[in-house]
C-alpha cells in the first residue's frame, strides 16, 4: 500500500498519559500535514512539517502538543499529559517536494483517539 | 468564528438525480477552494477544486460553482449514485498563506437507490 499509513487507527489512553501518533507520507513525498476533527466539526489544521523543518504550527495548542519529522522515519504528534478533550480523529496528509498545490494532499485513515 | 460554512448538515437525494451541495464562506482572502469526500473510516479524498479566477470547474458527474460576489460555491454531482453517498467536506486556502486549508463541518449525502 504505497498511500499515507497512519498508526495506530485507534488510541486509547487515560487522562494524564502520552499519546503518540505516527504517520508515514507516501512514497516520494517530504511534506506532512496533521489535522484534528473534533465530533461533528470538521478538519481542523495544527501543522505543517517538511524533513526536520516545522513550516508552520499556527494551529498546534500552545502546550502539550509537539510533532517532529524526523530525517528518517515516520511522523510524530506527541500529546502529553491528555485530557478529554484531546478525543478526536488525528489526520495525516502528504504532498510531493515539487508541488504544494493543495489538491495534491493525499490523507491517511486517521488515528481515533479516545481519552478515558 | 467558522470561516467556512456548510449550513445543511444532511441532504438526500435519488438515484439518477442532482445532487446541489452548498458552502459559504466569510474570508475574502481565499483564493482557492477545494471539495473532499470522505467515507466513514477512512481519510478525506480530493474530489475537485477549482480557483478564484474561474467560476465554474467541472470533472466528470463532478462541477463546482464559484461566486465570488455571494462568496458562495457550490458542487454538483449528475447523476448521483449511490456510491457517491459519503461526507463532503467544502475547504479553503489563503493566497500567501502555509498550506493549511480551513474546512467546513461537513455535510452527509445519501443517494437513495
Amino acid at each position: 500500500n504505497a498511500g499515507v499509513m497512519q498508526n495506530p487507527r485507534h488510541l486509547v489512553r487515560r487522562r494524564g498519559q502520552e499519546a503518540r501518533l505516527r504517520c508515514s507520507p507516501m512514497k516520494g513525498h517530504s511534506h506532512v500535514y496533521w489535522y484534528r476533527q473534533l465530533p461533528e466539526e470538521g478538519l481542523k489544521f495544527m501543522v505543517y512539517l517538511q524533513k526536520e523543518n516545522i513550516i508552520d504550527e499556527s494551529g498546534m495548542p500552545k502546550e502539550r502538543f509537539s510533532a517532529e519529522f524526523p530525517k528518517e522515519g515516520p511522523s510524530i504528534l506527541r500529546i502529553q499529559q491528555v485530557v478529554r478533550g484531546d478525543s478526536a480523529a488525528y489526520f495525516c496528509a502528504s504532498s510531493p517536494p515539487q508541488g504544494t498545490a493543495n489538491e495534491k494532499l493525499f490523507f491517511g485513515s486517521g488515528t481515533q483517539l479516545s481519552v478515558l | 468564528d467558522q470561516q467556512v460554512k456548510q449550513n445543511s448538515p444532511s441532504l438526500s437525494v435519488q438515484e439518477g438525480r442532482i445532487s446541489i451541495l452548498n458552502c459559504d464562506y466569510t474570508n475574502s482572502m481565499f483564493d482557492y477552494f477545494l471539495w473532499y469526500k470522505k467515507y466513514p473510516a477512512e481519510g478525506p479524498t480530493f474530489l475537485i477544486s477549482i480557483s478564484s479566477i474561474k467560476d465554474k470547474n467541472e470533472d466528470g458527474r463532478f462541477t463546482v460553482f464559484l461566486n465570488k460576489s455571494a462568496k458562495h460555491l457550490s458542487l454538483h454531482i449528475v447523476p448521483s449514485q449511490p456510491g457517491d453517498s459519503a461526507v463532503y467536506f467544502c475547504a479553503a486556502s489563503a493566497q500567501g498563506g502555509s498550506e493549511k486549508l480551513v474546512f467546513g463541518k461537513g455535510m452527509k449525502l445519501t443517494v437513495n437507490p
